[in-house]
């Protein structure tokens, strides 16, 4: 039962460079979440999806496109990364959308150019 | 000013030593709870999941709410080396869909 599996753990891009986070849970959970963390800034929402079929902005959404693309698997896309794109990404997920805890999986490092 | 805030640290304390970690929050119509433990390099994991105000004890940990001071605590009794982490308080509102997290502080332990 590996939980929430993130993919890749590290990479670097350049400026304009487009690239897939990829983020697969195995808890049948509902709900699923794209945040990034920064040094001083905490944990961000970037999207959401609160089930199969919806997905919706958070609190940083500009720069990134998202996908759900079943139950288990929720990839976000960087189009066009910025240096202000470099950071640690972290996909989680959770029972329901209302009132139950965030799993989070182990993060990808990213760092553009 | 941040919905959230919490002291970064570094807090360093000597093993088998009484930790107390907080948060206060401006935004009265959060109502859950929780705090995650960071290793380094490594995702939050759930450590205590709460609602509304006061006491939960599970094992070493006691999570605290004040609703009323707009205040939250972790306690680790019996500090040990391996409780070395960033612990991320984090809170929402009843019905909510967001998340509000601290920034977090960091605690060594010490042998």
């Amino acid at each position: 039962n590996a939980g929430v599996t993130q993919t890749p753990k590290f990479q670097v891009l350049k400026t304009g460079q487009s690239m897939t986070l990829q983020c697969a849970q195995d808890m049948n959970h509902n709900s699923m979440y794209w945040y990034r963390q920064d040094p001083g800034m905490g944990l961000r929402l970037i999207y959401y999806s609160a089930s199969e079929g919806t997905t919706d902005k958070g609190e940083v959404p500009n720069g990134y496109n998202v996908s759900r693309l079943n139950k288990r698997e929720f990839s976000l896309r960087l189009e066009s990364a910025a240096p202000s794109q470099t950071s640690v990404y972290f996909c989680a997920s959770s029972e329901t959308q209302t009132n139950s805890p965030l799993h989070f999986g182990n993060g990808t490092r990213l760092t553009v150019t | 000013q941040k919905e959230v805030e919490q002291d970064p640290g570094p807090l360093s304390v000597p093993e088998g030593a009484i930790v107390s970690l907080n948060c206060t929050y401006s935004n009265s119509a959060f109502q859950y709870f929780m705090w995650y433990r960071q290793y380094s390099r490594k995702g939050p994991e759930l450590l205590m999941y709460t609602y509304s105000s006061g006491n939960k004890e599970d094992g070493r940990f006691t999570a605290q709410v004040d609703k009323s001071s707009k205040y939250i605590s972790l306690f680790i009794r019996d500090s040990q080396p391996s409780d070395s982490a960033t612990y991320l308080c984090a809170m929402r509102r009843g019905g909510g869909n967001k998340l509000t997290f601290g920034t977090g502080t960091q605690l060594k332990v010490e042998l």
